[in-house]
């Protein structure tokens, strides 16, 4: 089935580690994107890609770095100059041209003890 | 800058009763969408309708209808025959044209539906 997978779900480190998140989708889309959600906030966008080779910073990008060198891949790395980066994090995708519906992953929640 | 309001953090809505989860927006882009999403406890997000700044008919997807009213900006979400499956997160979003998928998200409104 086509779709969004993101890995590990769930995923415990210790402050100052970096930690990569991952995200492939086999939807053949052009764009992915990763979110951040807190608890009882909707969701921030950190960064994005619309195409392979190239991303853009979203509005929260400080702490984070992406990179996207496949299609289908969209790997996420919570640097420790993040200063707080427990949250739920949600990968999604589209198809670059059309309207902002958007594919979601089932999320990684990251905590940091 | 765009701004999305949700002012409703939780309501009860009985099965097979009508709801309407509002929300408000601020922005400053000519031409723009607004979406919902569906967050059940399980974590996804599921893209439930979508409309356009220039669409001149109300957006309609099963039981979800959008009542789009441009000059108050507001796009409230309607799910009619609510079922229990239906409690869950909902999210408006909007985004410009000229960016898609560079959503702004309200901070949602918790659904429950009971029997």
């Amino acid at each position: 089935d086509g779709g969004i997978t993101q890995s590990p779900k769930y995923l415990f480190r210790k402050e100052g580690q970096n930690v990569t998140l991952s995200c492939e989708q086999n939807l053949n889309h052009d764009a992915m994107y990763w979110y951040r959600q807190d608890p009882g906030q909707g969701l921030r966008l950190i960064y994005y890609s619309q195409i392979v080779n190239d991303f853009q910073k979203g509005d929260i990008a400080e702490g984070y770095s992406v990179s996207r060198e496949k299609k289908e891949s969209f790997p996420l790395t919570v640097t420790s100059a993040q200063k707080n980066p427990t949250a739920f994090y949600l990968c999604a995708s589209s198809w670059a041209s059309r309207t902002g519906e958007l594919f979601f992953g089932e999320g990684s929640r990251l905590t940091v003890l | 800058a765009q701004k999305i309001t949700q002012t409703q953090p939780g309501m009860f809505v009985q099965e097979k009763e009508a709801v309407t989860l509002d929300c408000t927006y601020d922005t400053s882009d000519p031409s723009y969408g607004l979406f919902w999403y569906k967050q059940p406890s399980s974590g996804e997000m599921i893209f439930l309708i979508y409309q356009g700044s220039y669409d001149q008919q109300n957006a309609t997807e099963g039981r979800y209808s959008l009542n789009f009213q441009k000059a108050r900006k507001s796009a409230n979400l309607v799910i009619s025959a609510s079922q229990l499956g239906d409690s869950a997160m909902y999210f408006c979003a909007m985004s410009p044209t000229d960016s898609w998928g560079k959503l702004q998200f309200g901070a949602g409104t918790q659904v429950v539906v009971t029997p």
